[in-house]
């Protein structure tokens, strides 16, 4: 199994700021990873896959990049729509898995 | 306009079961792999299984092993998840999910439905 390690947990900010989360594997996954965005109640939306390639109709401030076992999202400047919780997966080899969760809130 | 509608959630004793169905529309559904994911309460989200466009090939995630079983009707356009021996620590929303690329097994959803609520509890 490959352990996912996300952080922060939760993130303060405002709207305007850059804001990075960060997505470390317990072992090297190349680019096999995608990020999610989920509001409440919602399904989750995808965002990134491929580790850095934007889906398509999603804003270009979101970025990602990475590979191997350190992976990062970044939203280069947050926008009121963007709060919400955003999770990292592996899809590199079964069973995939889920990152624990980033909560970003207004500050 | 793809959509995917689960059903079949509901309220279910400790070591019953239930089956959830996912009607898919809008796309060529035998051509696309498509999963189960769930989320409890309050909680992250949580691979369940995969299902590969042809049916042949299916995955599990340790958790529900030897419990639950993925399956496809691609004449009916519809995805099923067979939940057996169920604990209470499955519940949850699960989500069906298709995969992005046709073809292929890759992992990573571009469409979900809205969600049904298993609960779990005697």
């Amino acid at each position: 199994v490959i352990w996912m390690t996300q952080s922060p947990s939760l993130l303060s900010a405002s709207t305007g700021d850059r804001v990075t989360i960060s997505c470390r594997m317990s072992q090297g996954i190349s680019s096999y990873l995608a990020w999610y965005q989920q509001k409440p109640g919602k399904a989750p939306e995808l965002l990134i896959y491929a580790a850095s390639t934007l889906q398509s109709g999603v804003p270009s401030r979101f970025s990602g990049s990475g590979s191997g076992t350190d992976f990062t999202l970044t939203i280069s400047c947050l926008q009121s729509e963007d709060f919400a919780t955003y999770y990292c997966q592996q899809y590199y080899s079964f069973p995939w898995t889920f990152g624990q969760g980033t909560k970003v809130e207004i500050k | 306009e793809v959509q995917l509608v689960e059903s079949g959630g509901g309220l279910v004793q400790p070591g019953g079961s239930l089956r959830l169905s996912c009607a898919a529309s809008g796309f060529t559904f035998s051509s696309y792999a498509m999963s189960w994911v769930r989320q409890a309460p309050g909680k992250g989200l949580e691979w369940v299984s995969a299902i590969s466009g042809s049916g042949g090939s299916t995955y599990y995630a340790d958790s529900v092993k030897g419990r639950f079983t993925i399956s496809r009707d691609n004449s009916k356009n519809t995805l099923y998840l067979q939940m057996n021996s169920l604990r209470a620590e499955d519940t949850a929303v699960y989500y069906c999910a298709k995969d992005l690329d046709k073809d292929i097994l890759t992992g990573y959803y571009d469409y979900w439905g809205q969600g049904t609520l298993v609960t779990v509890s005697s």
